[in-house]
């Protein structure tokens, strides 16, 4: 099993660019979640999906957007993308309310 | 509003010796707990948890120690090895999926 894989690894947007960043997971869980981490501070929840066809907004959901039209992929869409944006972004999934898998992150700079 | 908090930015300690990192929560509605480990430009991986209904939780060299009623939780590594360096986030949930974070404490274990 790969288990959470994320792509891209890295990527810089100029202010005003979309992007999707993408999430997989291959051990069937129904649950999925996106956090940021910004220097200095723990992950923050920015959308969560609780299965297929199902999400829901988490503490920093402000500017981003999501979807989950199957178990195994959750991604994560900046439309207008800001300098606040700047973070590393991962892409978590547990199969029940237990520990979560994480994926090695996105690193995002918006310049 | 931080509703966990790990007050220690950083730990420096002796390789053999004990680590102790320390964790306090503001929402008693916390029925879960979990620690996490984080090397440089990796996902956090899962270390060890705890449910509300125990006090002690033990894995190898990792205990995990819950004061319910302090809303503190600590964990121990003992002996602490330099594969231990790498930042330990403690984690708060509820019912309904969603993981708290702390902001982390770097852990550096000196030989």
């Amino acid at each position: 099993n790969a288990g959470v894989t994320q792509t891209p690894k890295f990527r810089i947007l100029k202010i005003g660019q979309s992007m999707t960043l993408q999430c997989t997971q291959d051990m069937n869980h129904n649950y999925m979640y996106w956090y940021r981490q910004d220097p200095g501070m723990g992950l923050k929840l920015i959308y969560y999906s609780v299965g297929a066809g199902i999400t829901d907004k988490g503490e920093v959901p402000n500017g981003y957007n999501v979807s989950r039209s199957t178990t195994e992929d959750f991604p994560l869409r900046l439309e207008l993308a800001a300098p606040s944006q700047t973070s590393v972004y991962f892409c978590a999934s547990s199969p029940t309310q237990s520990e979560q898998y994480f994926g090695p992150g996105t690193r995002l700079t918006v310049t | 509003d931080q509703q966990v908090k790990q007050n220690s930015p950083s730990l420096s300690v002796q390789e053999g010796r004990i680590s102790i990192l320390n964790c306090d929560y503001t929402n008693s509605m916390f029925d879960y707990f979990l620690w996490y480990k984080k090397y440089p430009a990796e996902g956090p991986t899962f270390l060890i948890s705890i449910s509300s209904i125990k006090d002690k939780n033990e894995d190898g060299r990792f205990t995990v120690f819950l004061n319910k009623s302090a809303k503190h939780l600590s964990l121990h590594i003992v002996p602490s090895q330099p594969g231990d360096s790498a930042v330990y986030f403690c984690a708060a949930a509820s019912n309904d999926y969603k993981l708290s974070f702390g902001a982390g404490t770097t852990v550096t274990v000196r030989a």
